[in-house]
């Protein structure tokens, strides 16, 4: 099935531990993002890739890390996790031409304790 | 950076019109987009809009004027299964996309 695979689902952290949360497109697309949506704030941009090898800041980075080793995967890591994390994250791709829609994966939905 | 606003609820019959109206502050614009996402799902594309006027697409419409930093989303015909979140995003000089807070649709038999 094309589209974007994130992984966990869920899950339920304690604080101070390391998480990654894994994402993989079959799409080929060259941009890829994470974003975290709390409620009345919306989504917030956290990282990016325009393509492999390179990753950039977007609104809201601290506490966060991406890689970008190649096209298909962009894992995002908390190295140590804090309650205020306690987020859904939505990783999501675009393939950069004409209005370079993103499609977005299911979420996942993070709790730090 | 970007400022976007949207209200945060609007409620709604079957069969009737709502529009949803987003304005936004932008230090470089470069598309608006529309996304729905109903609940415990992930946003899926609606509309853009990159010069003025209005874009339709069947029972949805999307309009911009950039000179005003103003955009409405129209959805006509409601149904029920249009009970969701809506969301107004703003794309700017490096390709990076800000999204409003949401708007909450509910409609009602």
């Amino acid at each position: 099935i094309a589209g974007i695979t994130q992984a966990p689902t869920s899950q339920i952290l304690a604080a101070g531990r390391r998480m990654t949360l894994r994402c993989t497109q079959d799409m080929r697309h060259n941009a890829m993002y994470w974003y975290r949506q709390d409620l009345g704030l919306g989504l917030r941009l956290i990282h990016y890739s325009n393509t492999a090898g390179t990753t950039g800041k977007g609104e809201v980075p601290d506490g966060y890390s991406v890689s970008r080793a190649n096209t298909d995967d962009f894992p995002l890591t908390l190295a140590s996790a804090v309650p205020s994390q306690t987020s859904v994250y939505f990783c999501a791709s675009s393939d950069g031409s004409g209005a370079n829609v993103l499609t977005f994966g299911a979420g996942s939905r993070l709790t730090v304790l | 950076g970007q400022n976007i606003d949207q209200p945060t609820e609007m409620t709604a019959t079957e069969g009737a019109i709502v529009q949803i109206n987003c304005t936004y502050q932008t230090s470089g614009f470069n598309g608006l987009f529309w996304y729905q996402q109903h609940a415990g799902e992930a946003p899926t594309f609606l509309s853009y809009n990159v010069l003025d006027g209005l874009e339709e697409k069947g029972r949805f419409s999307s309009f911009l004027s950039r000179s005003k930093g103003y955009s409405y989303l129209l959805l006509k015909e409601l149904q029920m299964k249009d009970s969701a979140s809506y969301l107004c995003a703003v794309r700017d000089s490096d390709y990076k996309l800000s999204f409003g807070a949401g708007t909450t649709v509910t409609v009602r038999a």
